[in-house]
């Protein structure tokens, strides 16, 4: 079982549309960080959070510690959002290396 | 601020050259950067980190003298693919942390796709 597991791993929706994506992890960390990756290849840094809810425009991201589990939202999706967007941790032992999850693959219809 | 970048984007070459690919950070100072590799449609994989001034440490299974790290200043480190082969096709993209900030932030190039004849 991976570190990090993401679910779903492919999702598509509608223009408009309230997504979530959710992130479950297995090992203590300092950190979680929310990444987008568009088809171009770059990875552009969303969110990184260690307790409670951080916004960015129509970007939430949620992390409940005790859980091990952490939420990303889009309100009012847009085709742009499309994108991979992946979640990584930093674990408390070797805390600058990250370990990432296997993405999750967004699609937004117009 | 926290841009990095990566220089070329894209690569094609014939096996066996050696192909550079630079890392820089634009607007801080890089204490540490990583170099990931990433095939299509899975994540990304560490393949090493690369202190200021220091040798690079590889991850298990990273061939080092197959993949030569050099992080000679505070804002370059280099990949060099070295006797490149087919099979060393992949997208590889670095990141780097900013001394002056959050020690797990990491902030990440556009990556170089490259490709062997």
């Amino acid at each position: 079982k991976n570190e990090v597991e993401q679910s779903p791993q492919n999702l598509t929706a509608q223009e408009g549309e309230f997504i979530t994506i959710n992130c479950s992890y297995s090992v203590g960390i300092s950190a979680l960080h929310w990444l987008q990756q568009h088809p171009g290849g770059g990875i552009v840094s969303l969110f990184m959070l260690s307790s409670g809810k951080k916004k960015h425009g129509r970007l939430i991201a949620t992390i409940n510690i005790q859980e091990k589990h952490s939420s990303l939202h889009i309100t009012a999706s847009h085709p742009r959002d499309s994108a991979v967007y992946i979640c990584a941790v930093s674990p408390i032992q070797g805390a600058q290396k990250l370990v990432f999850g296997q993405g999750t693959r967004l699609t937004i219809n117009p | 601020g926290a841009v990095v970048s990566q220089h070329p984007s894209w690569v094609i070459c014939k096996s066996g050259t050696s192909v550079k690919i630079e890392c820089r950070s634009l607007d801080f100072q890089a204490t540490t950067m990583f170099w990931y590799r990433q095939f299509p449609k899975q994540s990304l994989m560490l393949m090493a980190t690369s202190n200021e001034g220091s040798k690079a440490t590889y991850e298990q299974g990273v061939e080092k003298d197959k993949f030569l790290i050099n992080h000679a200043s505070l804002t370059l480190s280099t990949l060099t693919v070295t006797s490149a082969h087919p099979e060393d096709s992949s997208f590889y993209i670095c990141s780097a942390r900013d001394g002056g900030r959050a020690y797990n932030e990491q902030f990440f190039g556009p990556g170089t796709r490259l490709t062997v004849l």
